[in-house]
């Protein structure tokens, strides 16, 4: 099974500030990787997907990059509402892992 | 735009069984895959598998052998039912949808998108 590292599991920044999240695959996974957001009490959101290409309604300060093993999800001006917990996963075969997420506070 | 709906939340006895629905909303399963993730109580998001629209399915192997999945003949309503309930089956489950790589769908495109609202499951004693 392909397990995906996700660092770091929280961090903290101010408004307009540029954070980075990174996720490392255990085997090359291609662009199968996806970036989903995760607030308290809401459904999950996709961000990313296919490791760069932004989701259709997903503000353009989400930038994803990356290929094979090493990815990272970088949100280029923190807004307040960005305040919430960031997954990674990959979809190259089953079984489709997740990162054991990233908790951001503004 | 499609909305996953899904069934009210549970409270079950271990050693139950419980089944959960989807419904999609303004659309249908077709070209998709359902796929089922759960998230315990401080723990990331776990995915148990997955049905297409053909009726085919693969599960985790975590789940195998507990874990049933269904879809209906309009194509707009999915199932997942779980079997021997534990009290670590505690959990939110959600359903979602993922756009097919190709015809047999056994390989998908994009990410899960969207999600459903996620059904609470409660086992206790």
């Amino acid at each position: 099974d392909i397990q995906m590292t996700q660092s770091p599991s929280s961090l903290s920044g101010s408004v307009g500030d540029r954070v980075t999240i990174t996720c490392r695959a255990s085997q090359s996974i291609s662009d199968y990787l996806n970036w989903y957001q995760l607030k308290p009490g809401k459904a999950p959101q996709l961000l990313i997907y296919a490791a760069s290409r932004l989701q259709s309604g997903v503000p353009s300060r989400f930038i994803g990059s990356g290929s094979g093993t090493d990815f990272t999800l970088t949100i280029t001006s923190l807004h307040p509402e960005d305040s919430a917990t960031y997954y990674c996963q990959h979809t190259y075969t089953s079984p489709y892992s997740f990162g054991l997420g990233t908790k951001l506070e503004i | 735009q499609v909305q996953l709906v899904q069934s009210g939340a549970e409270v079950k006895r271990p050693g139950a069984s419980v089944k959960l629905s989807c419904e999609a909303s303004g659309d249908t399963f077709n070209k998709y895959a359902v796929h089922w993730v759960r998230q315990v109580p401080g723990q990331t998001l776990e995915w148990m598998g997955w049905i297409n629209v053909k009726a085919d399915t693969k599960s985790s192997q975590k789940f195998q052998g507990r874990v049933t999945f269904g879809m209906d003949a309009s194509a707009t309503m999915a199932y997942m039912e779980l079997n021997n309930l534990r009290l670590d089956d505690t959990a939110l489950y959600y359903c979602t949808r993922i756009y097919c790589a190709s015809p047999s769908c056994y390989k998908f495109l994009g990410g899960f998108d969207p999600w459903g609202q996620g059904t609470q499951v409660t086992v206790s004693s």
